[in-house]
């Protein structure tokens, strides 16, 4: 059965500073994995996904993530953390065996301090 | 282009009580969603419409009915409301279920049961 763990709640990072959201997966097969982000009062917002190819995917508002098979890992990063980043992410799987639907983590509130 | 639209945004019921989620796209998208967000949960799939005419249970269908009225538009009942329902529904759409495509996702409704 396929699974997201986002094993952070919350983190918090200086305005400037390079943050990284962490996120491992388990999934029968090749994993298509998502980036979402959630702003206050609003619905879920596509960053990023990796299909297949380079590991390293950039995304929208200058987000990167990095797949990483032998570690089955999916993290969110970026190189200069903005106030305005401040947000809920989600990482998510697609599960290929018949229904194609997504799962998503628990996700990770992420907070950027001026 | 306003992309998937819910209806209400809130919502108060008293137990036992019935009410209907409304929710519409524009974008010619062939399949439809319904996730539940509750804290620290994530976004688990209550049940999904994978083209006009057809709908499946996702993870945690129970207490929920769908109707997909047409190729535009996916209702979320809840015949009989108990306070566990308690959470923010959201609606999400995409163009085809296989593969990466990319989930729309409506702004939200809260729904309080008292």
């Amino acid at each position: 059965a396929q699974s997201v763990a986002q094993p952070e709640d919350q983190v918090n990072v200086a305005e400037g500073n390079p943050l990284t959201v962490k996120c491992t997966y388990s999934v029968s097969g090749n994993p298509y994995l998502f980036w979402y982000v959630q702003y206050p009062n609003r619905g879920l917002q596509f960053l990023l996904k990796y299909i297949t190819g380079d590991n390293l995917v950039k995304g929208s508002y200058g987000f990167e993530a990095e797949f990483n098979k032998s570690q089955t890992s999916f993290h969110l990063k970026k190189p200069s953390a903005l106030v305005s980043d401040s947000a809920l992410y989600f990482c998510a799987v697609r599960d290929q065996t018949g229904a194609n639907n997504l799962f998503f983590g628990t996700g990770t509130r992420l907070t950027v301090i001026p | 282009n306003a992309g998937v639209t819910q209806t209400p945004k809130f919502q108060v019921l008293k137990t036992g009580q019935s009410m209907t989620l409304q929710c519409a796209q524009d974008m010619n998208h062939n399949s439809m969603y319904w996730y539940r967000q509750d804290p620290g949960m994530g976004l688990r799939l209550i049940y999904y419409s994978a083209s006009e005419g057809t709908t499946d249970k996702g993870e945690v269908p129970n207490g929920y009915n769908v109707s997909r009225l047409n190729k535009r538009e996916f209702s979320l009942r809840l015949e009989s409301a108990a306070p566990s329902q308690t959470s923010v529904y959201f609606c999400a759409s995409t163009f085809d279920r296989a593969g990466a495509n990319v989930l729309t996702f409506g702004a939200g409704s809260r729904l309080t049961v008292l």
